[in-house]
């Protein structure tokens, strides 16, 4: 399975974009991107995915790179809401059980 | 709508007994999946249903663990002869059709 690295933790300031890096550098042309996220005390919740272009939701953007061994994760605005362990995952499109392979991910700390 | 539910939100047992864990997923979700999470960690995955098919039990850690989806519906996962190092957050997810799977707020286990 293609893995993925991410830092284990990193500050913002409240009301700040904040971008979340991920590096997938042996991440194959099938594999979607994906980012959960898990509050504190609370099971993961979706935040977003992609394949190849960039991918906007109300949450969320992801931006992926050109060549897909990178993406990031950005809150355009942070919010004390927003501090939580980030999780980016890949997920071969040819696996039918939608499995999802966890690292340990980004904890997000926002400073008011 | 009701998310996905999980019984009980703690359990504190003693090394050897059985525990019996409850999650009801989302109405509808034909899919469903158990991770554990250690403390720190990502999740690890254990056992996935899809439907009426056979699931995929490849994530079990040893025989003492088991599952069951009866009716399609809710799921229960039963670890036999429980040891500390089983001590964890249980979390169940489900999923429809697409990519996201939504998470339950998880069982913490404890085994003294």
């Amino acid at each position: 399975d293609a893995k993925t690295t991410q830092p284990n933790s990193m500050e913002s300031n409240e009301e700040e974009p904040v971008h979340l890096p991920c590096n997938h550098s042996t991440i194959s042309g099938t594999d979607y991107i994906h980012w959960y996220r898990q509050l504190p005390s609370q099971g993961p919740e979706y935040v977003i995915h992609g394949l190849t272009s960039n991918v906007n939701n109300r949450m969320a953007s992801l931006a992926i790179a050109e060549d897909r061994k990178s993406s990031t994760l950005i809150l355009h605005r942070a919010t004390l809401r927003d501090a939580a362990v980030y999780y980016c995952i890949l997920r071969a499109t040819m696996d039918s059980n939608y499995q999802l392979i966890w690292g340990a991910g980004t904890k997000l700390i926002i400073k008011p | 709508g009701a998310g996905v539910s999980q019984s009980p939100s703690n359990k504190v047992t003693e090394k050897g007994k059985d525990v019996e864990l409850r999650c009801d997923p989302i109405s509808g979700h034909t899919a469903l999946y158990w991770y554990r999470q250690s403390l720190g960690q990502g999740l690890e995955f254990l056992i996935y249903f899809q439907g009426n098919s056979a699931p995929d039990k490849s994530g079990l850690p040893s025989d003492r663990f088991s599952a069951e989806r009866t009716g399609g519906s809710v799921s229960t996962l039963t670890i036999q002869r429980t040891q500390q190092e089983d001590s964890a957050v249980y979390l169940c997810a489900s999923r429809r059709t697409g990519n996201e799977q939504f998470f339950g707020p998880g069982t913490r286990l404890t085994v003294l």
